[in-house]
């Protein structure tokens, strides 16, 4: 069955330093979106992309965050300069399409710590 | 605005025993919802989801929900527990208000299978 990938599986950075987290969707799967989940919260809603633009954004996703599609294949997060607070898992996730009961496909996650 | 509440972060069940997850969701509009499960080291897969038509749906693994309007409650299901379902499941509720098909996410609930 086609997966979501995502590298790395963990990434350990200091503060202040750039890290940019990898994904390759479903093949055939227009919709990519980024979740986070901070250790013991909820897993929150980061971004949504089509068509090679943002298409949705939560408040979480801001100046530091961004997101590109380089090629064909890759989908990835950027984070500029990492805070304490950034260390989560991110789940990279894509969709067919966007209706209310599409079923999104999430990926293993990358667990970034920063210290 | 779209939210979900799950009671309980850790569920604890005798393997053999029912297991019921709670998830209780906010929406100002018919929603759409979704149980994701996932195992350790692995990402979010989906579970069941109720878009419209019957309100028990049956997923995989044997697991059911039942949505329950009067209630705002989409409780899981599985009448027997199995070692192999030591999870973290996840209840989500999507309802396309103001253009968006994010779906939200509850916390999360730890199952606990014990021998």
């Amino acid at each position: 069955e086609p997966e979501v990938t995502q590298t790395p599986s963990h990434q350990v950075t200091q503060m202040g330093q750039e890290v940019i987290l990898r994904c390759v969707p479903i093949s055939n799967h227009l919709y990519f979106y980024w979740y986070r989940q901070i250790l013991g919260q909820k897993v929150e809603f980061l971004v949504s992309f089509y068509n090679n633009e943002i298409s949705e954004k939560s408040e979480i996703f801001d100046d530091q965050f961004s997101v590109e599609r380089p090629d064909g294949s890759n989908f990835t997060l950027k984070i500029r300069s990492t805070k304490l607070e950034d260390s989560a898992m991110y789940f990279c996730a894509s969709s067919i399409n966007r209706d209310s009961g599409n079923t999104i496909y999430f990926g293993e996650g990358s667990w970034l710590t920063v210290v | 605005a779209q939210s979900v509440t799950q009671l309980g972060s850790h569920v604890s069940v005798s393997e053999g025993a029912l297991v019921l997850l709670r998830c209780n969701y906010s929406s100002s509009v018919p929603p759409y919802l979704f149980w994701y499960v996932q195992y350790p080291n692995q990402g979010l897969q989906l579970l069941l989801k109720y878009t419209t038509g019957a309100t028990l749906v049956k997923g995989i693994n044997g697991f059911e929900a039942e949505f329950k309007k009067s209630e705002t409650s989409f409780h899981l299901t599985k009448p027997s527990a199995h070692m192999s379902d030591a999870a973290e499941y996840f209840c989500a509720v999507s309802d396309g208000e103001g253009g968006s098909y994010i779906p939200t996410f509850g916390r999360g609930t730890s199952l606990i299978v014990h021998p």
